[in-house]
């Protein structure tokens, strides 16, 4: 049982390029988010999605697309990265939202933009 | 701008100390997360507090809500180097959008 699984795990790409992360969960859960991780920053919402065929921006949107085609996939893109895009990224799922709902998290992406 | 801030942001401390670690916001939430982070890997939660007041234990950890809902904190008796870590409050904003704190991380020295 994989859980929730990134990939890729490292890129480093260079300014102005694009590129896809995928996150890919087999826990059928609805909600799925991402989320960067800055020294200093704790971890800031990009997008979420609370179910196939939605999505929504977070605290930090711009520079970023994400789609979710498919309930168990969830895909942020940077159609042109910038240097200040360079972080780790976490994808989150959920499963029903309320009072108690814990947050599965993938290992991370680690991405140099240079 | 961060809804939850954490304090303080690095802590370096002996086997066997204590610490407190806290978050504070100045919104009011219906419930509040801690995740631990270790290197390497995404955060695991740890405990979710949803009463204001509430105290919950886990083994020597002692979470608090409080009474406001506006902040939390995180106690650990005789801190041992597997706690080591980067620790992480959350909350709801809303109904689906989980925002996380600012972290704290804690380097117990053996």
């Amino acid at each position: 049982n994989a859980g929730v699984t990134q990939t890729p795990k490292f890129r480093v790409l260079k300014t102005g390029q694009s590129m896809t992360l995928l996150c890919a969960q087999d826990m059928n859960h609805e909600y799925m988010y991402w989320y960067r991780q800055d020294p200093g920053m704790g971890l800031r919402l990009i997008h979420y999605s609370v179910g196939e065929g939605t999505t929504a921006k977070g605290e930090v949107p711009d520079g970023y697309n994400v789609s979710r085609l498919k309930k168990q996939n969830f895909l942020l893109g940077l159609e042109s990265a910038a240097p200040s895009q360079t972080s780790v990224y976490f994808c989150a799922t959920g499963g029903l939202a309320g009072f108690t709902g814990e947050l599965f998290f993938g290992e991370g992406s680690r991405l140099t933009v240079l | 701008t961060q809804l939850l801030e954490q304090s303080p942001q690095f802590l370096s401390i002996q086997e066997g100390e204590n610490l407190t670690v806290y978050c504070n916001s100045s919104s009011v939430f219906s419930s509040l997360q801690w995740y631990r982070q270790e290197p390497g890997e995404g955060p695991v939660l740890l405990v979710t507090v949803v009463t204001g007041g509430e105290v919950k234990k886990l083994k020597r950890l002692t979470f608090q809500f409080g009474d406001a809902r506006k902040d939390s904190s995180l106690h650990i008796t005789a801190a041992q180097p597997g706690d080591t870590g980067l620790y992480l409050c959350a909350a709801l904003s809303g109904t689906y959008k989980y925002i996380f704190g600012t972290g704290t991380r804690l380097k117990v020295l053996a």
